[in-house]
């Protein structure tokens, strides 16, 4: 079983819609909680962390359930430029970050 | 501000060759994180530098080893290329300083294609 589990996707959605992306992790030691956005053929870049109490920033919502073991990530109002790779990240301490297999989003005109 | 910087960009070699990878971290940076990421998924993590010693290491085999020098740039080396090392190689850079804030500065690449 993979550390990181996340739907690779691809989800196509509509411009306007609202999208969920669902990620699970396997060790219950897991401190830290993040996703990364990748954008095809470029680096990774933090978009928010995720806090048990849940965040919101902007557009997006990231939720934790650390009893599941679930991350989630949720996006409204989809733009054409939200369209990239979404990388669910967990870390077990300072040094050691683990990415999901990430999920694809095309938003459509 | 010069964000993290790899080279080269692109390099092709053939199975069994050597290849060596560099990163110059962000200003600032004391730590810096290397990262295997091949087509279609995630990036894996191979190992991390802090004041110039390996602090933790992924599932890589030996074939895989890191440097850090005191101005905190880092190579990665890879000997006896297999086919399957094909891959975008990811610099990461981070301060040692700071714990579990999420923020990895990741460099553009190196991608790495073996014959």
């Amino acid at each position: 079983r993979k550390e990181v589990e996340q739907d690779p996707g691809p989800f196509n959605v509509p411009e306007g819609a609202t999208v969920a992306f669902n990620c699970t992790y396997s060790n219950s030691a897991s401190q830290s909680f993040f996703w990364y956005r990748q954008d095809c053929r470029k680096e990774p870049k933090l978009l928010m962390s995720v806090y048990s109490s849940g965040n919101e920033d902007g557009r997006f919502t990231a939720q934790l359930n650390r009893a599941s073991q679930y991350i989630s990530l949720l996006i409204r109002d989809s733009k054409l430029s939200d369209s990239a790779t979404y990388l669910c990240v967990v870390s077990q301490g300072t040094y050691k970050y683990i990415f999901g297999t990430g999920t694809r989003l095309k938003v459509l005109a | 501000d010069a964000g993290v910087t790899q080279s080269p960009t692109h390099l092709i070699k053939t199975r069994g060759q050597q290849v060596t990878l560099r990163c110059s971290p962000k200003s600032g940076h004391d730590t810096v994180s290397w990262y295997q990421q091949a087509l279609g998924q995630g990036p894996q993590f191979i190992f991390q530098y802090y004041e110039e010693e390996e602090r933790q290491r992924g599932n890589f085999p030996d074939r895989f080893s890191g440097h850090q020098f005191p101005n905190y740039s880092s190579e990665l080396n890879v000997n006896a290329l297999l086919l399957g090392d094909s891959a975008l190689y990811l610099c990461a850079s981070s301060s040692g300083l700071v714990v579990n804030t999420g923020e990895l500065f990741f460099g553009e690449g190196s991608r790495l294609t073996v014959l």
